[in-house]
């Protein structure tokens, strides 16, 4: 079974719907992120989560929000998508070591949105 | 600003050819440096990371990369390429154990 997983795969929506993401993870780390993928740009943070009770906004938040249910579910709601919200998207989780030898992030399959 | 730079975009080589992708931070302070391979159609996949110690370091599929701290380099190498190394790579820094920072990535094209 594959320790970080993404519903839905691919989503087809219109302009002004309210469109949610959803990352599991059974990996037990505290650290949850969700990224979008843009051909040419990279991987850009939205949201990242340190702990259950920790939310934090990344570089490009508008118009995008999170929530952490658990310590191993961690949602990314669109709340009126817009086509530029058009983009590939990736969960991703990690854990803290002191010896830095544990920080390595691992990506669920991601999720294909489409806004038309 | 403070970034990740992956200067070659797109690199196209013949199989048997050397591999050297460029990257370059701006993060002073500790940092933990890595490197992912996403394949066509799939997800990212750790090739190789540095903490501390040597800074060469292996990865796997026969890549390594070089922790240059003078320089703020982590440059990624391959001795020969295959033709299943023809994926995006993407350069990633960590900086003070806090959040991720990633290159725009670069794509390689294998000729067979």
């Amino acid at each position: 079974d594959a320790d970080v997983t993404q519903t839905p795969r691919n989503r087809i929506t219109k302009t002004g719907k309210r469109i949610m993401l959803e990352c599991s993870q059974t990996k037990g780390h505290d650290r949850m992120y969700w990224y979008r993928q843009d051909p040419g740009l990279g991987l850009r943070l939205i949201y990242y989560s340190f702990d259950v009770k920790d939310i934090n906004k990344g570089e490009i938040s508008d118009g995008y929000s999170v929530s952490r249910q658990a310590q191993a579910k961690f949602s990314l709601s669109l709340e009126s998508a817009i086509p530029n919200q058009t983009a590939l998207y990736f969960c991703a989780t990690s854990e803290f070591g002191a010896g830095g030898t544990y920080n390595e992030q691992f990506f669920g399959p991601g999720t294909r949105l489409t806004v038309l | 600003a403070q970034s990740v730079s992956q200067h070659n975009h797109h690199v196209i080589l013949s199989e048997a050819a050397s591999l050297e992708l460029g990257c370059n931070y701006s993060y002073g302070g500790t940092v933990n440096l890595f490197w992912y391979v996403q394949y066509p159609g799939q997800h990212l996949q750790l090739l190789l990371k540095y903490f501390s110690g040597d800074p060469l370091v292996k990865g796997i599929k026969g890549f390594e990369a070089e922790f240059i701290k003078s320089k703020f380099s982590f440059n990624l190498r391959k001795p020969s390429v295959q033709w299943s190394d023809t994926a995006e790579y993407f350069c990633a820094v960590q900086p003070n154990f806090n959040k991720f920072y990633f290159g725009s990535g670069t794509k390689l094209n294998v000729k067979p």
